[in-house]
């Protein structure tokens, strides 16, 4: 059974530009969310989409957006990109019903310069 | 919303030795899951467990949900049990702690 999958694994953008990252859930889970990692601030949620809708947002300005389509695949992008943005962004899915556990992806390192 | 603490934040560890690594949340959970980031920053599941005991060979996990407190132990470590291992508290979100940075030296 093929795990998480996010795209790509390391990005570097400059400030002022926009980025998209790509998370595939594990075959049958629903639900996919989306966490920002730094050293400052740890492990922050910022949204989960489940059956296409947001059902869950955290505490991030509007430029962080995301959607989920159909077959569950997830996209968040980040608009105007500042320095500050630099992080491990990760993304896990799950059945959302809670019987299992949250399963995470190898995630995806973007460099703001 | 809910608040995760992790303690100690560092330990520094003998190989073989054994360790207790603790986690407390301030409100009722659905679930509590254990982490181990991997140095390539995957976040590896360890235990799903909202309460109980679990064991999966030289480790195992203990929650109180009652009390509000979930415990890691990692009996006769080893150097490749080094990295940082998180708990998260599932409110429909996983709210994460800080983290406890563990040291295995051979």
């Amino acid at each position: 059974k093929a795990g998480v999958t996010q795209t790509p694994r390391y990005l570097i953008k400059t400030r002022g530009q926009q980025v998209t990252l790509s998370c595939s859930p594990i075959s049958g889970h629903r639900s996919v969310s989306w966490y920002q990692q730094t050293p400052g601030q740890g492990l922050q949620f910022l949204f989960e989409y489940f059956s296409e809708t947001q059902r869950n947002k955290g505490n991030f300005p509007g430029r962080f957006s995301g959607r989920q389509f159909s077959n569950s695949r997830s996209e968040m992008n980040v608009s105007t990109l500042e320095l500050g943005d630099s992080a491990l962004y990760l993304c896990a899915s799950s059945l959302a019903d809670g019987t299992l556990p949250y399963t995470f992806g190898s995630g995806t390192r973007l460099t703001v310069v | 919303g809910i608040q995760v603490e992790q303690s100690p934040p560092d330990l520094i560890l003998q190989e073989g030795a054994n360790s207790t690594l603790r986690c407390n949340f301030s409100d009722s959970v659905n679930n509590l899951q254990w982490f181990h980031q991997n140095p390539w920053g995957q976040l590896i599941n360890l235990f799903y467990i909202p309460s109980g005991t679990k064991q999966n060979g030289r480790l195992s996990a203990t929650t109180v949900a009652t009390e509000r407190y979930s415990l890691l132990y990692i009996s006769s470590s080893q150097t490749t049990d080094s990295g940082v291992y998180f708990c998260a508290a599932d409110d429909y979100k996983l709210s994460f702690g800080a983290g406890t940075t563990v040291t295995v030296r051979a």
